[in-house]
């Protein structure tokens, strides 16, 4: 069965730093590219950042870009976000997700996890 | 950056009743239209990939049309089950967006 777990999260003081984990099973991670999409408590959903299967591809929304890093070892099964200079507004539940078919553009996420809570707040 | 507007923001619907909701793109996004549901205190669920295509496991009352900038999600029959938030996303360009979500609740 194809799981992703996620872990990390905490709650954080405004300006510190968090790295989030994302294990992956049931499936050959190294031929899927995976997001993170994080959602604040009682609002709507948010992508945050994407890899592709060989990290040749990144993306950041703006809100996140120059502050969170990205990344995957494909050895491990597993998805990382560095979050550094956080803010009261990255307060959310952090969502890893496997897109369908593997592609970079285009692909919707089939598969996600459980999510791990990010507070920031001193 | 690509806007999904889903209208309507909340719907209450009786049992076997038929819901629609529409999203619309702020410009041609083609296929790259997917649907989720999530319920309270749970992940999103793939509903419906590329604007039609039905994810598997998934209820057949559930489809999805459109192309372009304008898509539509049905709910054929609505079932207790299906009191949930039901979002639209976009994977045509970065950054992926995603509309602001429309609670369906039974009445």
């Amino acid at each position: 069965e194809v799981h992703l777990v996620e872990s990390g999260g905490g709650l954080v003081q405004p300006g510190r730093s968090l790295r989030l984990s994302c294990a992956a099973s049931g499936f050959t991670f190294g031929d899927f590219a995976m997001h993170w999409v994080r959602q604040a408590p009682g609002k709507g959903l948010q992508w945050v950042s994407g890899i592709s299967r060989n990290s040749g591809n990144i993306g950041y929304a703006d809100s996140v870009k120059g502050r969170f890093t990205i990344s995957r070892d494909n050895a491990k099964n597993s998805l990382y976000l560095q979050m550094n200079s956080l803010r009261a507004e990255d307060t959310a539940l952090y969502y890893c997700a496997k897109v369908s078919s593997g592609s970079w553009y285009g692909d919707a996420f089939d598969i996600w996890g459980q999510g791990t809570l990010v507070t920031v707040s001193s | 950056e690509i806007v999904l507007t889903q209208s309507p923001d909340f719907q209450s619907v009786p049992p076997k009743e038929k819901v629609t909701i529409t999203c619309r793109a702020s410009q041609s996004i083609g296929s790259s239209l997917h649907w989720y549901q999530q319920k309270p205190d749970q992940s999103p669920k793939l509903l419906i990939k590329y604007a039609s295509q039905s994810f598997s496991g998934v209820p057949s009352r559930f489809s999805g049309s459109g192309s372009g900038t304008d898509f539509t999600l049905t709910i054929n029959s609505l079932e207790a089950e299906d009191a949930a938030t039901y979002y639209c996303h976009q994977s045509n360009s970065f950054p992926w967006t995603f509309g602001q979500g429309t609670k369906v609740e039974i009445k």
